[in-house]
């Protein structure tokens, strides 16, 4: 079973602080995805890593993806209480068509 | 901009009943998808839908549940006969294609059995 582990599941931080969220497996994972979700909506793709050690950015938000593919992090800078919610790491696990989700990361950025 | 759309928001069933929950992918999407998510709890893969059969699908996805895609629009996933623990939000979600892997998701179904 392909278990994506998310760290930490709550944080809560200052506006203007920094912060990173990690995603980890021990399995390699064709590609990985993060998406936000609000309550009672469904996720919403923010982006998509493919290639090991890729790096992309969204605005103040960094995604990077493990040069092995077994892991992911999220980097928010100078965090703005509209980045509260719940940012969740989901995973392709190799050859198969199914998304396997973390069990999310609770942010919480207090003006 | 292209989006999953889920009716209805919210269903309410008793016990044993039949429910269809029902989606429209986005318009040029092939691959078709439903998860749930147990309050609190991570979202889950029910089952993937291409070239109407079902590609893969996971332990939850049991003989009471099935997919369908009537038309060219819709996609239904029917739980035949309800139990208390199919009570969660059921998200649809579409791509473009295998290759692309980007999963759009819907707003999702609150499915509350009594």
């Amino acid at each position: 079973t392909q278990l994506l582990e998310q760290s930490p599941q709550f944080l809560s931080i200052q506006e203007g602080e920094n912060l990173t969220v990690y995603c980890n497996s021990s399995s390699v994972f064709s590609s990985l995805q993060w998406y936000r979700q609000e309550p009672g909506e469904g996720p919403v793709l923010l982006v998509t890593v493919v290639t090991g050690g890729e790096v992309k950015k969204l605005k103040r938000l960094t995604f990077q993806f493990g040069d092995a593919r077994k892991d992911s992090s999220l980097h928010i800078t100078a965090a703005q209480p509209g980045d509260t919610g719940l940012y969740l790491c989901a995973g392709f696990p190799q050859g198969a068509q199914k998304l396997v989700f973390g069990q999310g990361t609770r942010l919480t950025i207090n003006p | 901009e292209p989006e999953v759309t889920q009716t209805p928001s919210h269903q309410v069933t008793q016990m044993g009943q039949e429910v269809i929950l029902r989606c429209v992918p986005i318009s040029n999407h092939l691959y078709f998808y439903w998860y749930r998510q147990i309050l609190g709890q991570k979202v889950e893969f029910l089952v993937s839908f291409y070239n109407n059969e079902i590609s893969e699908k996971s332990e939850i996805f049991d003989d009471q549940f099935s997919v369908e895609r009537p038309d060219g629009s819709n996609f239904t996933l029917k739980i035949r006969s309800t139990k208390l623990e199919d009570s969660a939000m059921y998200f649809c979600a579409s791509s473009l294609s295998r290759v692309s892997n980007e999963q759009y998701f819907g707003p999702g179904t609150r499915l509350t059995v009594t």
